[in-house]
């Protein structure tokens, strides 16, 4: 079974403050998603990467940005919190050999910005 | 920025009733169109795909409609059952391997 981890379940943070999220996959896919999930607004695609240390932004990439240094991990990193980044994180990954593939997808960070 | 449109936003369907949700899409040069199925505290699922070359496919209870013409596909729960409770997400697929989600509809089905 693909498995995908996100490195915490809840975070509270502090405005301003760096925030990092990880995300690790097991199944040596090359494509890996970040995604926000907010009530009403579904899922909203921040950042994708489809190779190692390559990175392309998604639809609100603003505020935010990404590291993919190895294959199996990718992480988005907050530089500077802010209350409307307050939402539930969803991380994803795909095998990455063609268009019509399943993402799969970890149990998410709900962050709280206070 | 394309968009999916899905409805209802949610859902109340009776234990034994059809649960039927719908999405609209506007970009005819995409050729796949998911469900994803998410409970609570759990990441999205792939529930069923289809490629629009299929009007219909079919998986145990759950049947997706595909209407090219109309540029519209809907998800459809035979006798929907308690345990089908969830939020359900159409999508399809953009040309980097990333997916376009709709906002979501929240099914309840009470027993």
């Amino acid at each position: 079974d693909v498995k995908v981890t996100q490195s915490s379940r809840y975070l509270v943070k502090r405005t301003g403050e760096k925030v990092f999220l990880e995300c690790v996959q097991d199944m040596d896919h090359e494509n890996m998603f970040w995604y926000r999930q907010d009530p009403g607004l579904g899922l909203r695609l921040i950042y994708f990467s489809y190779d190692v240390k390559m990175k392309e932004k998604g639809d609100i990439p603003e505020g935010y940005s990404v590291s993919r240094e190895k294959k199996e991990r990718f992480s988005l990193i907050l530089e500077s919190a802010s209350t409307n980044q307050t939402s539930m994180y969803l991380c994803a990954s795909s095998l990455g050999q063609g268009k019509r593939e399943t993402q799969y997808f970890g149990p998410g960070t709900r962050l709280l910005v206070l | 920025q394309q968009q999916v449109k899905q409805s209802p936003q949610s859902l109340i369907v009776q234990k034994g009733g059809i649960s039927i949700i719908n999405c609209a899409y506007e970009n005819t040069a995409f050729d796949y169109f998911p469900w994803y199925q998410q409970f609570p505290g759990k990441g999205p699922a792939l529930l069923i795909a289809i490629r629009p070359d299929v009007s219909e496919k079919k998986e145990g209870r759950f049947t997706i409609s595909f209407n090219k013409s109309a540029k519209q596909f809907s998800l459809h729960i035979m006798d929907s059952q308690p345990g089908d409770s969830a939020t359900y997400f159409c999508a399809w697929g953009g040309s980097q391997g990333n997916l376009i989600f709709g906002k979501g509809t929240k099914l309840s089905v009470k027993p």
